[in-house]
């Protein structure tokens, strides 16, 4: 079972201020780095996968980075939105199976 | 448009019950897979298959059994259903294979079963 822990457990964010926040797993046996934003009431939707280290990903105002090296990955959210209120989950793939293990997610509010 | 559905939203149901959660896909893909959501906890892998009647057990199989029949549907079931295993189930999918994009799951909806 692969150790994947995020933090901060949870974050409130002023509207229109940025944020991040982290994801640590471990680095041997590594394949790929997935992000999922989870809102309240939907499904969990895929924001970014990452293979490479030094990786970096945007998908709008949110981006990623990865390194592989050292176990661990940013995610970033510029301009927070009361929309980017969600939780956020990273999981780590390993490089035996197509498995997921998660971490815990980073609950994102952002306040009017 | 990809999707992933599930039988229930919400479902309640006595200690000792058969309880089937049931999930379909309909993007041909090869993996499958079931999880549980708790607070604090994040999504653990109850089981997960790659092909028609083929299973593996996840990190938390123990209570659980799944069947696959046809490749678009996933089925969970809890034999004897207790109170330990109230929780939000969720049903995923993917392609098999890697080099054929990004190997991202597809989740559906939840199921939040609360067991009596």
């Amino acid at each position: 079972i692969l150790n994947v822990e995020q933090s901060p457990q949870s974050l409130h964010v002023q509207e229109g201020d940025s944020t991040n926040f982290t994801c640590s797993f471990p680095s041997s046996n590594f394949y790929a780095l997935h992000w999922y934003r989870w809102e309240t009431a939907k499904s969990p939707e895929a924001l970014f996968v990452m293979t490479l280290n030094g990786d970096e990903k945007k998908k709008g105002r949110i981006s990623a980075t990865l390194n592989t090296k050292e176990g661990y990955s940013y995610l970033y959210i510029k301009g927070s939105q009361p929309e980017d209120s969600a939780t956020y989950l990273c999981a780590s793939e390993g490089s035996n199976d197509y498995k997921l293990s998660f971490g815990a997610g980073t609950t994102v509010t952002v306040r009017a | 448009d990809v999707k992933v559905t599930q039988s229930s939203r919400y479902l309640v149901k006595r200690t000792g019950e058969k309880v089937f959660l049931e999930c379909v896909q309909d993007m041909d893909h090869e993996n499958m897979f079931w999880y549980r959501q708790d607070p604090g906890l994040g999504l653990r892998l109850i089981y997960f298959s790659y092909d028609v009647k083929m299973k593996e057990k996840g990190d938390i199989p123990e209570g659980y059994s799944v069947s696959r029949e046809k490749k678009e549907r996933f089925s969970l079931i809890l034999e004897s259903a207790s109170t330990n295993q109230t929780s939000m189930y969720l049903c995923a999918s993917s392609l098999l294979g890697r080099g054929m994009g990004d190997n991202e799951q597809f989740f559906g909806p939840g199921t939040r079963l609360t067991v009596l």
